[in-house]
């Protein structure tokens, strides 16, 4: 069965330093879109992209935060100057034909 | 804006009994789809099951089915026979009807643990 992935796992950075975040969605979706969750706390939207464009962004989501479909596999969500508060576990997820949104495994991402 | 409430953080059950989630919503859209989503401790977002407003019938996946209220804004979750894999953290999400690719927005979540 199609899954998304996403890598790494796991990324420990220092405060300031930039991070990517790698996704490869299912193939044959269109809409993709990257979630973060702190840790204890709900998960919450950042972005959705459609048609090599950003579709929608939260308040989140500011000029620190990039994404990219660099090929046709590939979805990136690149953090410029990374915070202590950027520390959470960042989802990946993509959907259509149906309405439903499948969700990559994760990156926990640890800024010290 | 919408909004999505899960007002038990934690709910335990026995090995092979049934409990039920609750899940409240404020929108003023009058389509919509809601899902719930099961994280096990790995962390991973499984979709459960998903409901769309428009449908009377109360979705059913197997040993999970859902009570939607639209007038009540109301989606809870019925887990029957619970087994050990089901315990972990649920959460209620909406999203709205509008075009294919809306954004999900979730509920606190609630920790369920299944006891032996």
């Amino acid at each position: 069965e199609p899954e998304v992935t996403q890598t790494p796992s796991h990324q420990v950075t220092q405060m300031g330093q930039e991070v990517i975040l790698r996704c490869v969605p299912i193939s044959n979706h269109l809409y993709f879109y990257w979630y973060r969750q702190i840790l204890g706390q709900k998960v919450e939207f950042l972005v959705s992209f459609y048609n090599n464009e950003i579709s929608e962004k939260s308040e989140i989501f500011d000029d620190q935060f990039s994404v990219e479909r660099p090929d046709g596999s590939n979805f990136t969500l690149k953090i410029r100057s990374t915070k202590l508060e950027d520390s959470a576990m960042y989802f990946c997820a993509s959907s259509y034909p149906t309405n439903e949104q499948f969700f990559g495994p994760g990156t926990r991402l640890t800024v010290l | 804006a919408q909004t999505v409430t899960q007002s038990q953080p934690e709910m335990s059950v026995q090995e092979a009994e049934t409990v039920t989630l609750s899940c409240t919503y404020d929108t003023s859209e009058s389509d919509y789809y809601l899902f719930w989503y099961k994280q096990p401790p790995s962390r991973q977002m499984i979709l459960v099951i998903r409901q769309e407003a428009y449908k009377q019938q109360n979705a059913t996946e197997n040993r999970f089915s859902v009570n939607f209220q639209k007038a009540a804004k109301s989606f809870s979750l019925k887990i029957s026979d619970s087994q050990l894999g089901d315990a972990a953290m649920y959460f209620c999400a909406y999203r709205s009807a509008g075009g294919q690719g809306g954004k999900l927005i979730f509920g606190q979540g609630t920790e369920l643990s299944v006891k032996p």
